[in-house]
């Protein structure tokens, strides 16, 4: 089983829309859980942490499963601007240790 | 916020030659940087750990006498790719990890050798 799954995509929703990206990690040690994003030919910015209790910006929320060993994203109301790459990354190893998804393409429609 | 500077972006060089690439820790102290590799369509790939006043930790296939990583003071590290070759071209990018944030990623190198 790979570290980290996650659907490359893309996933093409139009404006206004709800979407929601998962990824599963196989490393049950794993500390800490982020979403970045990554505009084309840009380095990843991170976009939020990922809690147990979940976690909410906007129109952004992230949820984190670790019985399932998954996290999650749910954009709502999807603009233009949302159109990126969005990366799962998980920290373990006492932090040292960075595993990143390959990435999730987002294309909002008008 | 905590701002990682690298540069330059984007260079082009001949095949056979070196390349330097910096990373620069601008407003906290990096004790440790990471540098990461990522080629089209792929996810970033770490190459290695960048530790000041020691020895870098390579991942597993990734040549240290080929991609030479220093890191001389808490606010710098640099990457040099030795005897760049046309398959090493690719976006080199470097990240740390300041107290109380995420990953910061640095802008990213693109190289390209011809």
């Amino acid at each position: 089983r790979k570290e980290v799954e996650q659907d490359p995509g893309p996933f093409n929703v139009p404006e206004g829309a709800t979407v929601a990206f998962n990824c599963t990690y196989s490393n049950s040690a794993s500390q800490s859980f982020f979403w970045y994003r990554q505009d084309c030919r840009k380095e990843p910015k991170l976009l939020m942490s990922v809690y147990s209790s979940g976690n909410e910006d906007g129109r952004f929320t992230a949820q984190l499963n670790r019985a399932s060993q998954y996290i999650s994203l749910l954009i709502r109301d999807s603009k233009l601007s949302d159109s990126a790459t969005y990366l799962c990354v998980f920290l373990s190893g006492g932090y040292q240790k960075v595993t990143f998804g390959t990435g999730t393409k987002l294309q909002v429609i008008p | 916020g905590a701002v990682v500077s690298q540069h330059p972006s984007r260079v082009i060089c001949k095949s056979g030659t070196s390349v330097k690439i910096e990373c620069r820790s601008l407003d906290f102290q990096a004790t440790t940087m990471f540098w990461y590799r990522q080629f089209p369509k792929q996810s970033l790939m770490l190459m290695a750990t960048s530790n000041e006043g020691s020895k870098a930790t390579y991942e597993q296939g990734v040549e240290k006498d080929k991609f030479l990583i220093n890191h001389a003071s808490l606010t710098l590290s640099t990457l040099t790719v030795t005897s760049a070759h046309p398959e090493d071209s690719s976006f080199y990018i470097c990240s740390a990890r300041p107290e109380g944030y995420g990953y910061t990623f640095g802008s990213g190198t693109r190289l390209t050798v011809v």
